[in-house]
Order: structure tokens, then C-alpha cells, then sequence
């Protein structure tokens, strides 16, 4: 259980195209996700929290006009990079919150297998 | 803020060998610990977890213990196997500046065995 897609998992576009990325959390419900940005050698850094029904919160020196996150169900969450340039080129990494409620609360972060994006 | 350093890799080990993965924290708070590992193709997967000083996590084999008096949480197995080789991230999890729980990562230690 506890399974997190993405899709696509590669994706080539053009400098100034759009490209959307999604995420779904396939056997449980997540208010919560998150969007990660995976740079070469280089550590997963949190781009932004995604709540379902409320906007997401950026992380410092996240562009939240060029990196738009829609959280619209309870199971899919959307990351759109917008006016693409090469150096958005990266991998793409998202996770989702699954709540525990057994012997106390507590929670954990599943996380899908990330998309890599180029842009040309 | 928050940081996480771990040892840089790639790491080869032969089989059966003992493996030590290093790995240091900064954070303010009172963070929980992690360590994930992501196999080829696939997303990151929870390996263990310790949530309080000098608590130890297990699995797999695999082992590690928060050490609040040196900020670490090394990463030990006793004996790898080849379906051990995978990049293995350290992580501390925090609240944001936002109220939200926030997970800190290094860089991750790409670890390959050899038979």
C-alpha cells in the first residue's frame, strides 16, 4: 500500500512551452503533498506544500507564477512549470502525506518516483 | 536553518562487507530522523526512522541511532548484499517557517556492491 505515481516520468518541450506534471496517491486520501526539486549531486529541495481546497506554500525563491501547484482532489496533485527555460531542467520529485492512526498519531511521506524534465 | 551533510559517494563495497554511511544535522528544534533509499527507476522509500535522542532505528539489516550530543545518524549494516545498491538520502524532519512539517535532505550516497 501507500503508492504515489507520477506521470510522465520523462518529458522533453520547448523553451517557452508549458509542461504539467502530476502526481496521484493511488491507494489513499492526502490533504497534504509535497513538490521536491532534485538538481545533479545534489540534495532534494522542497519547493512547495500542496493542501487540497487552499493554495500551496512556496518555499523561499520558489517563482509561485512560474512553478504553479494545483491541488484539486484529495488524491492528484499538479505541478505546472509555465514558460519553460533550460534551466528549469531538473527531476521532479513529489510525495504524499499518508496519516497513521494507530497506536497514537503519526505520519509519513510516500513519495512517487520522480519525472525528468528537459527543456530544449 | 536546517542541514543535513553526508558523506559523499559513490561508495563500492564487495559483498558482505560492513557499511558505515555518515550523516550530520543542524536544526534548531527537536527534528525527527530518516533514512531513505531510492533503487533505480523507482521513487524514495523509507528505510528507518528515529524520532527521539539515542533512539535506534532498524531495518533490513540496516541500522542507525540518534546521537543528540554529536548531531548524527549514521547509516550500518553488518553485512551488504548486491540488492543493497541504491542511493541512500539522510533526512531530518522539522516544522517550516510556515507551520508545516518539512523534511531536509542531504545529498545522497549512491552505494553499489559488488559480488
Amino acid at each position: 500500500g501507500a503508492v504515489v505515481s507520477q506521470h510522465p516520468s520523462r518529458v522533453i518541450c520547448k523553451s517557452g512551452t508549458s509542461v504539467k506534471i502530476e502526481c496521484r496517491s493511488l491507494d489513499f486520501q492526502a490533504t497534504t503533498m509535497f513538490w521536491y526539486r532534485q538538481f545533479p549531486k545534489k540534495s532534494l529541495m522542497l519547493m512547495a506544500t500542496s493542501n487540497e481546497g487552499s493554495k500551496a506554500t512556496y518555499e523561499q525563491g520558489v517563482e509561485k507564477d512560474k512553478f504553479l501547484i494545483n491541488h484539486a482532489s484529495l488524491t492528484l496533485s499538479t505541478l505546472t512549470v509555465t514558460s519553460a527555460h533550460p534551466e528549469d531542467s531538473s527531476f521532479y520529485i513529489c510525495s504524499a502525506m499518508l496519516q497513521i492512526i494507530a497506536g497514537g498519531f503519526s505520519y509519513e511521506q510516500y513519495f512517487g518516483p520522480g519525472t525528468r524534465l528537459t527543456v530544449t | 536553518g536546517d542541514s543535513v551533510t553526508q558523506m559523499e559517494g559513490p561508495v563500492t563495497l564487495s559483498e558482505e562487507a560492513f557499511l558505515t554511511i555518515n550523516c550530520t544535522y543542524t536544526a534548531t528544534g527537536y527534528p525527527s530522523l530518516f533514512w531513505y533509499v531510492q533503487y533505480p527507476g523507482e521513487g524514495l522509500q523509507l528505510l528507518l526512522k528515529a524520532t527521539k535522542a539515542d533512539d535506534k532505528g532498524s531495518n533490513k539489516g540496516f541500522e542507525a541511532t540518534y546521537r543528540k550530543e554529536t548531531t548524527s545518524f549514521h547509516l550500518e549494516k553488518g553485512s551488504v548484499q548486491v540488492s543493497d545498491s541504491a542511493v541512500y538520502f539522510c533526512a531530518l524532519r522539522d516544522i517550516s517557517n510556515f507551520g508545516n512539517e518539512k523534511l531536509t535532505f542531504g545529498t545522497g550516497t549512491r552505494l553499489t556492491i559488488i559480488p
